[in-house]
């Protein structure tokens, strides 16, 4: 039983270059959350999504960044022109409900290096 | 909003010696759940231990303790006969929601295990 699959777990982008970055959450999991975790900090909510639907986005930056979880194939996180303040580990989680007793598996993370 | 604070940076501990790491947090909610998570060098995270702020009774999980003040809005780890394999950094986090959606994220600590 595969955990939650991220890739790539490197990402190297020009300022200026579009980065789509990548989650697999486990077999039977259909809710996904990305959090971005800067140097020296802990992680920071992004998004959560359920299957075709976005549930909670108050965490993401209002312009470039954009997340989707199709109903067939892997959540993505994409950032359009990265900067490089957008330089960061990017982790998703799947769950597979809400609510109590739930439990978020986490990926490996994804680092993204703009340079 | 809700904030979590971790306030020592970094510890360190002899092999088998017992070592406490510290939280605390803010919120207005009455309902809530912290969790401890654990980030090896690997980057993955692993949750370590969960607690509902609901249960008097303080989570344990083997070799993991917490003492859950919720007056005082305090939530230590404490971990028994340190192995090598705990060095990692150490996560605090929060959440109102149901169970596992929008963590709120300490900033971490640094945990080293000295053989």
């Amino acid at each position: 039983n595969a955990g939650v699959m991220q890739n790539p777990r490197h990402l190297v982008r020009r300022r200026g270059q579009e980065a789509r970055l990548r989650c697999s959450p486990m077999k039977g999991h259909s809710h996904v959350y990305w959090y971005r975790q800067l140097p020296e900090e802990g992680l920071k909510f992004m998004v959560y999504l359920q299957k075709e639907n976005i549930i909670d986005e108050s965490g993401m930056p209002k312009e470039r960044f954009s997340a989707e979880f199709p109903k067939e194939g892997p959540s993505i996180l994409r950032i359009q022109q990265v900067v490089r303040g957008d330089s960061a580990a990017y982790f998703c989680a799947s769950s597979r409900d809400r609510g109590q007793n739930t439990e978020a598996f986490f990926g490996q993370g994804t680092r993204l290096t703009v340079v | 909003a809700q904030t979590v604070t971790q306030s020592q940076p970094e510890m360190s501990v002899q092999e088998a010696e017992t070592v406490t790491l510290s939280c605390t947090y803010d919120t207005s909610e009455n309902n809530y759940y912290l969790f401890w998570y654990k980030q090896p060098p690997s980057r993955q995270m692993i949750l370590v231990i969960r607690q509902e702020a609901y249960k008097q009774q303080n989570a344990t999980e083997n070799r993991f303790s917490v003492n859950f003040q919720k007056a005082a809005k305090s939530f230590s780890l404490k971990i028994s006969d340190s192995q090598l394999g705990d060095t990692a950094m150490y996560f605090c986090a929060f959440t109102s929601q149901g169970g596992s959606e929008k963590l709120v994220f300490g900033k971490g600590m640094k945990l080293t295990v000295n053989p």
